[in-house]
């Protein structure tokens, strides 16, 4: 079965400097993967996906995430963390199921805390 | 703001009960997708329905059922509800049934079961 690691509970990064946030996945056939946000109190919102193409992905908020096959990981990075980015991170891979649909697996998520 | 609507925000309940969840999605997106998010199990896929049609289901438990309607609204009814139903249940939508697109949140709506 497809599945997503998330491997740090949270993550501190003073603001300025670069973060990272870990994702590791593994999956049968060629991965979909995702990144999503939660600010407190609010549902997810999407920051960016790997389909195919490009391995390095950029998405919204000045996020991008590098996908890496042989190490089967795709971390999101920033070069220059904003206090404002301090929320919850999910990384989400794409399973078959049975009927030849699909669903999405998420990873446990991580905290992210930028201090001033 | 999202575009997709839930409603209550917020749900107090008792155990047995049964109680119903709504969710708008946003124009013209055709799929509808509902999660359950608890601090112990994570974020959890339970259904996808695409244009009226249940498309996709994931660890749904028997007592709990959805529906999308002609207007494309969705509902998911829980009932004989326990205590571990405690939740934040999340709605959203997707303009096709694929997923390369992503996916657009609600803001959730909190069922607390005492």
């Amino acid at each position: 079965a497809q599945s997503v690691a998330q491997p740090e509970d949270q993550v501190n990064v003073a603001e300025g400097n670069p973060l990272t946030v870990k994702c590791t996945y593994s999956v049968s056939g060629n991965p979909y993967l995702f990144w999503y946000v939660q600010y407190p109190n609010r549902g997810l919102q999407f920051l960016l996906k790997y389909i195919t193409g490009d391995n390095l992905v950029k998405g919204s908020y000045g996020f991008e995430a590098e996908f890496n096959k042989s190490q089967t990981s795709f971390h999101l990075k920033k070069p220059s963390a904003l206090v404002s980015d301090s929320a919850l991170y999910f990384c989400a891979v794409r399973e078959a199921l049975m009927d030849s649909n699909y669903q999405l697996i998420w990873g446990a998520g991580t905290k992210l805390i930028i201090k001033p | 703001d999202s575009g997709v609507t839930q409603t209550p925000k917020h749900l107090i309940t008792a155990t047995g009960q049964r109680v119903t969840l709504r969710c708008s999605p946003r124009s013209g997106d055709l799929s509808v997708y509902w999660y359950q998010q608890s601090l112990d199990q994570g974020l959890q896929f339970l259904i996808q329905y695409y244009n009226g049609e249940e498309r996709a289901k994931g660890n749904i438990l028997e007592r709990f059922s959805a529906q999308q309607f002609p207007d494309l609204h969705s509902e998911l009814n829980l009932s004989s509800l326990e205590l571990g139903d405690s939740a934040l249940y999340f709605c959203a939508s997707s303009a096709l049934d694929s997923y390369s697109y992503e996916q657009y949140f609600g803001p959730g709506t909190r069922l607390t079961v005492t």
